[in-house]
Protein backbone atom coordinates (compact mmCIF):
# COMPACT_ATOMS: atom_id res chain seq x y z
CA UNK A 1 0.00 0.00 0.00
CA UNK A 2 1.30 3.65 -0.86
CA UNK A 3 1.54 5.59 2.29
CA UNK A 4 0.83 8.82 0.33
CA UNK A 5 -0.86 8.86 -2.60
CA UNK A 6 -1.63 12.01 -4.92
CA UNK A 7 -3.18 12.07 -8.27
CA UNK A 8 -2.80 13.02 -10.71
CA UNK A 9 1.21 11.80 -11.57
CA UNK A 10 0.89 13.54 -14.45
CA UNK A 11 -1.13 16.65 -15.75
CA UNK A 12 -0.56 18.90 -18.72
CA UNK A 13 -2.75 21.85 -18.99
CA UNK A 14 -3.43 25.25 -20.92
CA UNK A 15 -2.52 28.64 -19.27
CA UNK A 16 -5.66 30.23 -17.54
CA UNK A 17 -7.39 27.15 -16.82
CA UNK A 18 -8.25 26.06 -13.09
CA UNK A 19 -6.78 22.16 -11.93
CA UNK A 20 -6.33 20.17 -8.35
CA UNK A 21 -4.03 18.13 -7.38
CA UNK A 22 -5.08 15.29 -4.11
CA UNK A 23 -3.11 13.65 -1.34
CA UNK A 24 -4.12 11.02 1.17
CA UNK A 25 -2.28 9.32 3.34
CA UNK A 26 -3.03 6.16 5.28
CA UNK A 27 -0.10 6.51 7.94
CA UNK A 28 -2.26 8.08 10.49
CA UNK A 29 -0.05 11.14 10.29
CA UNK A 30 -1.59 14.95 11.89
CA UNK A 31 0.13 16.48 9.92
CA UNK A 32 0.26 16.85 5.86
CA UNK A 33 2.59 19.17 3.58
CA UNK A 34 2.58 20.63 -0.15
CA UNK A 35 6.04 21.28 -1.85
CA UNK A 36 7.40 22.49 -4.76
CA UNK A 37 9.94 21.25 -7.08
CA UNK A 38 10.57 24.01 -10.23
CA UNK A 39 12.84 22.82 -13.12
CA UNK A 40 16.11 23.65 -10.94
CA UNK A 41 15.36 20.87 -8.52
CA UNK A 42 15.03 23.33 -5.52
CA UNK A 43 12.36 21.78 -3.28
CA UNK A 44 10.55 24.59 -0.93
CA UNK A 45 7.37 23.99 1.50
CA UNK A 46 4.43 25.82 0.32
CA UNK A 47 2.00 24.87 2.79
CA UNK A 48 1.42 22.44 5.61
CA UNK A 49 -1.71 21.77 7.49
CA UNK A 50 -1.94 20.65 11.56
CA UNK A 51 -5.28 18.02 12.11
CA UNK A 52 -6.82 20.26 9.09
CA UNK A 53 -5.63 23.44 10.61
CA UNK A 54 -3.23 25.43 8.45
CA UNK A 55 0.32 25.83 10.03
CA UNK A 56 2.36 26.88 7.86
CA UNK A 57 1.52 29.10 5.02
CA UNK A 58 4.58 30.35 2.70
CA UNK A 59 4.55 33.16 0.57
CA UNK A 60 2.71 31.46 -2.06
CA UNK A 61 0.30 33.23 -5.07
CA UNK A 62 -3.61 33.69 -3.84
CA UNK A 63 -3.89 31.26 -6.73
CA UNK A 64 -3.23 28.15 -4.67
CA UNK A 65 -5.42 27.44 -2.32
CA UNK A 66 -5.26 24.07 -0.42
CA UNK A 67 -7.66 22.26 0.97
CA UNK A 68 -8.25 19.75 4.12
CA UNK A 69 -11.43 17.99 4.56
CA UNK A 70 -9.74 15.77 7.25
CA UNK A 71 -6.69 14.63 8.35
CA UNK A 72 -6.28 12.28 6.00
CA UNK A 73 -6.30 14.05 2.89
CA UNK A 74 -4.65 17.56 2.20
CA UNK A 75 -5.86 18.66 -1.80
CA UNK A 76 -4.49 21.95 -3.59
CA UNK A 77 -6.34 23.76 -5.97
CA UNK A 78 -4.65 25.82 -8.45
CA UNK A 79 -6.97 28.37 -9.82
CA UNK A 80 -5.44 30.53 -13.55
CA UNK A 81 -2.46 28.30 -13.96
CA UNK A 82 0.61 30.19 -15.35
CA UNK A 83 3.65 29.27 -17.09
CA UNK A 84 5.48 29.70 -14.79
CA UNK A 85 3.23 26.89 -12.19
CA UNK A 86 5.01 24.09 -14.09
CA UNK A 87 6.64 22.14 -11.65
CA UNK A 88 6.68 19.00 -9.56
CA UNK A 89 4.06 19.23 -6.69
CA UNK A 90 4.79 16.77 -3.53
CA UNK A 91 2.35 15.70 -0.85
CA UNK A 92 3.99 14.81 2.55
CA UNK A 93 3.16 13.81 6.02
CA UNK A 94 4.83 14.04 9.56
CA UNK A 95 3.62 12.25 12.81
CA UNK A 96 4.41 15.36 14.45
CA UNK A 97 4.22 18.93 14.12
CA UNK A 98 7.86 19.49 15.18
CA UNK A 99 10.91 19.04 12.87
CA UNK A 100 12.20 16.30 15.32
CA UNK A 101 15.17 14.19 14.09
CA UNK A 102 12.56 10.85 14.69
CA UNK A 103 9.81 12.79 13.00
CA UNK A 104 10.57 11.71 9.27
CA UNK A 105 8.42 13.43 6.96
CA UNK A 106 7.29 11.19 3.87
CA UNK A 107 6.45 12.20 0.47
CA UNK A 108 4.43 10.94 -1.94
CA UNK A 109 5.24 9.98 -5.68
CA UNK A 110 5.07 13.88 -6.96
CA UNK A 111 2.20 15.62 -9.50
CA UNK A 112 4.07 16.40 -12.57
CA UNK A 113 2.30 19.49 -13.89
CA UNK A 114 3.01 20.97 -17.42
CA UNK A 115 1.28 24.29 -18.14
CA UNK A 116 1.45 24.98 -21.92
CA UNK B 1 22.86 33.63 0.63
CA UNK B 2 20.89 30.79 0.62
CA UNK B 3 19.54 28.92 3.24
CA UNK B 4 20.96 25.86 3.10
CA UNK B 5 24.10 25.53 0.27
CA UNK B 6 25.42 22.99 -0.84
CA UNK B 7 27.44 21.85 -4.31
CA UNK B 8 25.41 20.90 -6.76
CA UNK B 9 28.13 18.19 -8.32
CA UNK B 10 27.46 15.87 -10.35
CA UNK B 11 30.43 14.05 -8.28
CA UNK B 12 31.43 11.44 -10.93
CA UNK B 13 33.30 8.02 -8.73
CA UNK B 14 33.95 4.60 -9.12
CA UNK B 15 32.58 1.80 -7.48
CA UNK B 16 34.36 1.56 -4.05
CA UNK B 17 35.14 4.87 -3.88
CA UNK B 18 34.46 7.41 -0.45
CA UNK B 19 32.58 10.44 -1.03
CA UNK B 20 31.91 13.46 1.29
CA UNK B 21 29.10 15.72 0.52
CA UNK B 22 29.44 19.35 2.46
CA UNK B 23 26.78 21.67 3.08
CA UNK B 24 26.28 24.68 5.22
CA UNK B 25 23.25 26.60 6.72
CA UNK B 26 22.81 30.19 7.16
CA UNK B 27 20.43 29.76 10.25
CA UNK B 28 22.38 29.48 13.60
CA UNK B 29 19.35 29.18 15.61
CA UNK B 30 18.42 25.91 13.11
CA UNK B 31 18.13 22.62 15.26
CA UNK B 32 17.41 19.71 13.31
CA UNK B 33 19.56 18.32 10.24
CA UNK B 34 19.09 15.89 7.65
CA UNK B 35 20.23 14.01 4.99
CA UNK B 36 17.60 12.57 2.12
CA UNK B 37 18.20 11.27 -1.47
CA UNK B 38 16.02 11.87 -4.08
CA UNK B 39 16.45 9.53 -7.01
CA UNK B 40 15.65 10.61 -10.76
CA UNK B 41 12.28 11.13 -11.37
CA UNK B 42 11.42 9.98 -7.45
CA UNK B 43 10.42 11.50 -4.17
CA UNK B 44 12.95 12.51 -1.40
CA UNK B 45 13.37 9.72 1.03
CA UNK B 46 14.78 10.52 4.28
CA UNK B 47 18.34 9.04 4.07
CA UNK B 48 19.76 9.84 7.45
CA UNK B 49 18.83 12.32 10.24
CA UNK B 50 22.11 14.22 12.01
CA UNK B 51 23.02 14.74 15.15
CA UNK B 52 25.77 16.87 16.82
CA UNK B 53 27.65 13.92 18.07
CA UNK B 54 27.93 12.53 14.77
CA UNK B 55 26.00 9.14 13.74
CA UNK B 56 26.73 6.41 11.37
CA UNK B 57 24.45 4.25 10.01
CA UNK B 58 26.29 0.94 7.63
CA UNK B 59 28.19 3.10 5.15
CA UNK B 60 26.93 6.29 5.48
CA UNK B 61 28.37 8.84 8.34
CA UNK B 62 26.84 12.67 9.26
CA UNK B 63 28.53 14.98 10.84
CA UNK B 64 27.77 18.40 12.06
CA UNK B 65 29.61 21.51 13.02
CA UNK B 66 27.43 23.88 14.98
CA UNK B 67 30.18 26.66 15.26
CA UNK B 68 30.94 26.66 11.63
CA UNK B 69 27.52 25.76 10.59
CA UNK B 70 28.25 22.52 8.78
CA UNK B 71 27.50 19.03 8.11
CA UNK B 72 28.60 16.45 6.37
CA UNK B 73 27.97 12.82 4.61
CA UNK B 74 29.96 10.31 3.95
CA UNK B 75 29.52 7.45 1.79
CA UNK B 76 32.28 4.42 1.85
CA UNK B 77 32.31 1.72 -0.56
CA UNK B 78 30.31 3.24 -3.22
CA UNK B 79 27.70 1.16 -4.67
CA UNK B 80 26.00 1.85 -8.05
CA UNK B 81 22.94 1.75 -6.30
CA UNK B 82 24.23 5.25 -4.67
CA UNK B 83 23.67 7.29 -7.46
CA UNK B 84 21.24 9.69 -6.69
CA UNK B 85 20.68 13.71 -5.53
CA UNK B 86 21.70 13.89 -1.87
CA UNK B 87 19.51 16.94 -0.10
CA UNK B 88 20.90 18.48 2.39
CA UNK B 89 17.91 19.31 4.63
CA UNK B 90 17.52 22.27 7.58
CA UNK B 91 14.92 22.68 10.23
CA UNK B 92 14.90 26.45 11.25
CA UNK B 93 12.46 26.78 13.97
CA UNK B 94 13.87 25.00 16.76
CA UNK B 95 11.44 22.39 16.27
CA UNK B 96 8.57 24.66 16.78
CA UNK B 97 6.96 23.57 13.52
CA UNK B 98 7.86 20.95 10.70
CA UNK B 99 9.40 23.60 7.99
CA UNK B 100 12.37 21.87 6.57
CA UNK B 101 14.34 23.97 4.53
CA UNK B 102 15.93 22.07 1.55
CA UNK B 103 19.29 22.25 -0.30
CA UNK B 104 19.25 22.17 -3.87
CA UNK B 105 20.95 18.61 -3.67
CA UNK B 106 24.59 16.82 -4.43
CA UNK B 107 24.09 14.68 -7.89
CA UNK B 108 26.04 11.35 -6.84
CA UNK B 109 26.83 9.01 -10.22
CA UNK B 110 28.87 6.07 -9.31
CA UNK B 111 30.03 4.86 -12.15
CA UNK B 112 30.95 0.72 -12.31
Amino acid sequence: DTAVSQTPKYLVTQMGNDKSIKCEQNLGHDTMYWYKQDSKKFLKIMFSYNNKELIINETVPNRFSPKSPDKAHLNLHINSLELGDSAVYFCASSQEVKALSGNTIYFGEGSWLTVV
Amino acid sequence: RKEVEQDPGPFNVPEGATVAFNCTYSNSASQSFFWYRQDCRKEPKLLMSVYSSGNEDGRFTAQLNRASQYISLLIRDSKLSDSATYLCVVSPYGGATNKLIFGTGTLLAVQP
